[in-house]
């Protein structure tokens, strides 16, 4: 299957500070991305949508302004957690829809541990 | 958004029983997918379905897209201790994906 890779796998920072986590397609073209956050033992819950050459879609709720979303090309798209806090550790994850053969399929990164300090 | 309804919410059984999962939603889909998330990781698809009937295996793994297209089940016959993890299953309108809550499923050897 299509392959979409996630980096790092884990960051570990200080207060206050930015983060930025890669999502690449590595074998397909995505002009959608997706942004995910999990919680221990809960289901993905949506962020906002990475469309390339535009901006992000961001969930009701969620602050584009302290998840910054870039989706510069085809393959690559990045979530910038600004101004970091505790509260913002979690299990970050992206997707990317593939076009083709299958136009529904949803591929998964390996996702991000940030922890905040 | 929304999300499907999953059941079992977990599920605890004997090394090579069969398994059995659902998702159901008040809407109509064109795609069901299936995953699997081992802790730490992201989730791994495991089966897609395209078709309003369709019946698909990988391997051990069997799954539905129902006939009204607003349901899916995943069967896993012969259980391992590896297939312990959380399966979920997700919903493609055209548009959007919307994602069951999950059914942890536990395999004791």
């Amino acid at each position: 299957g299509a392959v979409v890779s996630q980096h790092p796998s884990r960051v570990i920072c200080k207060s206050g500070t930015s983060v930025k986590i890669e999502c690449r397609s590595l074998d397909f073209q995505a002009t959608t991305m997706f942004w995910y956050r999990q919680f221990p033992k809960k289901s993905l819950m949506l962020m906002a949508t990475s469309n390339e050459g535009s901006k992000a879609t961001y969930e009701q709720g969620v602050e584009k302004d302290k998840f910054l979303i870039n989706h510069a090309s085809l393959t690559l798209s990045t979530l910038t957690v600004t101004s970091a806090h505790p509260e913002d550790s979690s299990f970050y994850i992206c997707s990317a829809r593939s076009l083709a053969p299958n136009t529904g399929e949803l591929f998964f990164g390996e996702g991000s541990r940030l922890t905040v300090l | 958004g929304q999300q499907l309804n999953q059941s079992p919410q977990s599920m605890f059984i004997q090394e090579g029983e069969d398994v059995s999962m659902n998702c159901t939603s008040s809407s109509i889909f064109n795609t069901w997918l299936w995953y699997k998330q081992d802790p730490g990781e992201g989730p791994v698809l495991l089966i897609a379905l395209y078709k309003a009937g369709e019946l698909t295996s990988n391997g051990r793994l069997t799954a539905q897209f129902g006939i009204t297209r607003k349901d899916s089940f995943l069967n896993i016959s012969a259980s391992i201790p590896s297939d312990v993890g959380i399966y979920f299953c997700a919903g493609y309108t055209g548009n959007q994906f919307y994602f069951g809550t999950g059914t942890s499923l536990t395999v004791i050897p």
